[in-house]
């Protein structure tokens, strides 16, 4: 079975730049998350989806980050303007559903340099 | 307020002692779930044990073991016989049914096994 899949693994980019990420989940997990980690802390929910809908956004600063799931398979995470305390490495996830019994499954991360 | 605590930052071990990382976890939800976490060099969170709230059985899965106990909010994780290749961060979660389930981390145990 083919794991969460990420590109790009690393971006560096000045500040004031905008930045994409690509989330590509396991092939029938419904729900996929999300994750801001800044070094040497734990993974940080941005966003939840559950097919193609928003299921928590609560954490996500709506004002640069933005994020959609189209057709509810893929994703992307947009930064728009990046700053610098956006550095850090986003992390998805994802999982069967959104219930709290189900583990999530990680992808190897985007690590996010901003200059 | 943290709703999961690992307050150990750091542990050095020698090869084959056995090491305790701790959890502390707080929530007022009867229903909740516990998760332990390893995220290796590689920066790819791992999926090791999962916990719900009416289960404090006790686990163990070969050198890996956990001690559940909601009397203390405790969700303790031991390696017996450390090896190198245990080396990582390890990451306590817990998910409640009251905030739609999503996963609360703890700011991380890093682990260092020398051989």
């Amino acid at each position: 079975e083919a794991g969460v899949a990420q590109s790009p693994r690393y971006k560096i980019i000045e500040k004031r730049q905008s930045v994409a990420f690509w989330c590509n989940p396991i092939s029938g997990h419904a729900t996929l998350y999300w994750y801001q980690q800044i070094l040497g802390q734990g993974p940080k929910l941005l966003i939840q989806f559950q097919n193609n809908g928003v299921v928590d956004d609560s954490q996500l600063p709506k004002d640069r980050f933005s994020a959609e799931r189209l057709k509810g398979v893929d994703s992307t995470l947009k930064i728009q303007p990046a700053k610098l305390e956006d550095s850090a490495v986003y992390l998805c996830a994802s999982s069967w559903e959104w219930t709290g019994f189900n583990e999530q499954f990680f992808g190897p991360g985007t690590r996010l340099t901003v200059l | 307020a943290q709703k999961v605590t690992q307050a150990q930052t750091e542990i050095s071990v020698v090869e084959k002692e056995d090491v305790t990382l701790d959890c502390v976890y707080e929530t007022r939800d009867t229903t909740y779930y516990l998760f332990w976490y390893k995220q290796p060099p590689s920066g790819e969170l791992v999926f090791l044990i999962r916990r719900n709230s009416f289960d404090e059985q006790n686990e163990i899965s070969g050198r890996y073991s956990w001690n559940f106990q909601k009397s203390t909010s405790s969700f303790n994780f031991t390696i017996t016989a450390s090896q190198v290749v245990d080396s990582a961060v390890y990451f306590c979660a817990l998910s409640e049914a009251s905030t739609g389930n999503q996963f609360y981390f703890g700011t991380g145990t890093s682990l260092t096994v020398i051989p």
